[in-house]
């Protein structure tokens, strides 16, 4: 069964301070790994796609990585408005459709 | 432009009452998906649409019943639905479901639903 754990549950930053989400899975043949941002009552809203070890992605202060064990999002110098729960979703071979879900990582960052 | 749209934003109905939901993408998608997403967890699949067919049902009751008129519209029917129906109902939809290809799934807004 594929599985996909995020970590921290939650993180609090100050406004500046650097860090990063973990994203781990156990998924059979990935065929491609999602990070997404939501807001409070929101859908959804789409960040990257990684498809193979080593690749990265960049957008603005916000930088994905993956290996064949887990993905990071890297997020530098955040803002308050960075604040949301930012999901993580595999795709494995099994499927056209559907993606395994993490359960987020419910980020704040304090002015 | 990936903007998927849904309509009412938010929906309060009785146990009794028949409702629907709206969800239309205009990027020539040919999945369309429909989610539910309780308060701080993951969005759960419901039904998956392809190329106007039904393929994937992940044992919804029959309280909901999804319909695909056309490659950019999908509605959710809801009768006699229970409180804890009461979500977010999220549409999604994506380019090519075809085999060997990853496509990313976009998310409309949300129908946030109550049942009283």
């Amino acid at each position: 069964e594929d599985q996909v754990t995020q970590s921290p549950e939650a993180l609090r930053l100050q406004e500046g301070e650097s860090s990063s989400l973990n994203c781990s899975y156990t998924v059979s043949g990935l065929r491609g790994l999602f990070w997404y941002r939501q807001d409070p009552g929101k859908g959804p809203e789409f960040l990257f796609t990684l498809y193979s070890a080593g690749e990265e992605k960049e957008k603005e202060r916000l930088k994905a990585t993956l290996t064949k064990k887990e993905s990071f999002l890297h997020i530098t110098a955040p803002k308050p408005e960075d604040s949301a729960t930012y999901l993580c979703a595999c795709k494995s071979g099994g499927s056209n459709y559907k993606l395994t879900f993490g359960k987020g990582t419910l980020l704040t960052v304090n002015p | 432009d990936t903007e998927v749209t849904q309509t009412p934003k938010h929906l309060v109905m009785g146990m009794t009452n028949k409702k629907s939901l709206k969800c239309e993408q205009h990027m020539g998608h040919r999945a369309m998906y429909w989610y539910k997403q309780k308060a701080k967890k993951p969005p759960e699949l419901m039904f998956v649409y392809s190329y106007e067919k039904l393929s994937i049902n992940e044992s919804v009751p029959s309280r909901f019943s999804p319909e695909c008129p056309n490659s950019s519209l999908l509605n959710l029917h809801l009768h006699a639905l229970q409180p804890e129906d009461s979500a977010l109902y999220l549409c999604a939809s994506s380019q090519s479901p075809s085999a060997g290809i990853t496509d990313t799934q976009y998310f409309g807004p949300g129908t946030r639903l109550t049942v009283l």
